[in-house]
């Protein structure tokens, strides 16, 4: 079965920091992993998917097999990049999506 | 374009009651997967709908239900409610399925479930 870990649950920086969001998958097949954003008083959103290859605001993910993780990165924290995380999984063919816990960024000013 | 739209947005229902959740996707959209929320985790995936088809099905009993409509619209249905049924249940519509999150999937705002 498909697990998606997210160990932290709150993660604070201040503005300007680098960020790090850890997300570590069990999956024996070949993953599509995503990252999930969730702004105050909106809806989930898709912030990126690892076959795109792509930085969307500042932020980058790698999918790395040999660790099964897919951390999300940002070299300098800003305040509006406070938001809920969350870190996904897709295991077959059917949109079949599983999500960590998610993890609550807090930008310090 | 409205996007994703879910009704009603909250509901408070008695254990053992049946509950009616409805869904519609963005113009053009044929897929809509539902999900549940508990408070203080992530989504879980519930049903997928293709074409009116159920094409995905998560870990949930039989008490939930789904179905697709031919304008696209979906209804999750969940029998003899249970206080742990209380959560967020979201719908996300794509265009396609079959390189499913190629497609980016959009969330709708939810309807939050009570069961007292």
């Amino acid at each position: 079965a498909q697990r998606v870990t997210q160990p932290e649950k709150l993660l604070s920086v201040f503005k300007g920091a680098p960020v790090e969001l850890k997300c570590n998958y069990s999956y024996s097949g070949s993953p599509e992993l995503f990252w999930y954003v969730q702004y105050s008083r909106q809806r989930l959103q898709l912030l990126l998917r690892h076959i795109s290859r792509e930085s969307i605001k500042g932020f980058t993910a790698d999918l790395n097999k040999g660790e099964t993780s897919f951390h999300l990165k940002k070299p300098f924290a800003q305040e509006e990049d406070s938001a809920m995380y969350y870190c996904a999984l897709n295991s077959g063919g059917y949109q079949k999506v599983t999500f960590g816990t998610g993890t609550k960024l807090q930008v310090i000013p | 374009d409205a996007g994703v739209t879910q009704s009603p947005t909250h509901l408070i229902k008695t254990r053992g009651q049946h509950v009616t959740l409805r869904c519609s996707p963005i113009s053009g959209h044929k897929s809509v997967s539902w999900y549940q929320q508990v408070l203080g985790q992530g989504p879980q995936f519930i049903f997928q709908y293709y074409e009116k088809e159920e094409r995905g099905r998560g870990n949930f009993p039989d008490r939930f239900s789904a179905r697709q409509f031919p304008n696209y619209s979906s209804e999750l249905n969940v029998n003899a409610l249970l206080l742990g049924d209380s959560a967020l249940y979201l719908c996300a519509s794509s265009p396609r399925q079959g390189q499913p999150m190629n497609t980016e999937a959009f969330f709708g705002q939810g309807t939050r479930l009570t069961v007292v």
